[in-house]
């Protein structure tokens, strides 16, 4: 079965430090992965997405995701947290047995603190 | 930028209730799809829908959930008897062709359904 994990519930990092959220996946096809933020009472914001090529793929708002085939993950990062990066922080991935719908990881909190 | 948008941004019913969630499309897309996020919850599919057909629905999309395109621009999600357990959010995203090429899903803000 294809599946996104998002080990934590919760990172709190310092204003300026650098941040990391995990995501790990597993699918049966290619993995076309992507991340959305939520900010409070908003809608899923899309922030980046790997397809194919290049490991590092940057997106939106400074953050940037490597992609690692044989760790099977995806972890976002930025290298300075503002505290405005404080919100929800998705992992999905294509699935591509049932018409290329989302599927979602469990969301990890970020809290950046000042 | 072309956004996704969706009417109401909240809704309060009683059980027993219909609903009907809209969602504007971006103007260009043509594959739909609804989500939804029970509170505290994961992002759940629910339906996607092209070309006026259901495409592919989940197990969570019984006989009380309908989608259609009524005018050619709204995409709606009917509720015919709503429970408790259907209050969450509801999302709608669309794409123009599909997720074969990786394409991004672009999401809508959401409507809040409260059941009480």
């Amino acid at each position: 079965a294809q599946s996104v994990a998002q080990p934590e519930d919760q990172v709190n990092v310092a204003e300026g430090n650098p941040l990391t959220v995990k995501c790990t996946y597993s699918v049966s096809g290619n993995p076309y992965l992507f991340w959305y933020v939520q900010y409070p009472n908003r809608g899923l914001q899309f922030l980046l997405k790997y397809i194919t090529g290049d490991n590092l793929v940057k997106g939106s708002y400074g953050f940037e995701a490597e992609f690692n085939k044989s760790q099977t993950s995806f972890h976002l990062k930025k290298p300075s947290a503002l505290v405005s990066d404080s919100a929800l922080y998705f992992c999905a991935v294509i699935n591509w047995d049932s018409n290329y719908q989302l599927i979602w990881g469990a969301g990890t909190k970020l809290i950046i603190k000042p | 930028e072309p956004e996704v948008t969706q009417t109401p941004s909240h809704q309060v019913t009683q059980m027993g209730q219909e609903v009907i969630l809209r969602c504007v499309p971006i103007s260009n897309h043509l594959y739909f799809y609804w989500y939804r996020q029970i509170l505290g919850q994961k992002v759940e599919f629910l339906v996607s829908f092209y070309n006026n057909e259901i495409s592919e629905k989940s197990e969570i999309f019984d006989d009380q959930f309908s989608v259609e395109r009524p005018d050619g621009s709204n995409f709606t999600l009917k509720i015919r008897s709503t429970k408790l357990e259907d209050s969450a959010m509801y999302f709608c995203a669309t794409t123009r062709t599909g997720g074969t090429s990786g394409e991004t899903q672009y999401f809508g803000p959401g409507t809040r359904l409260l059941v009480l």
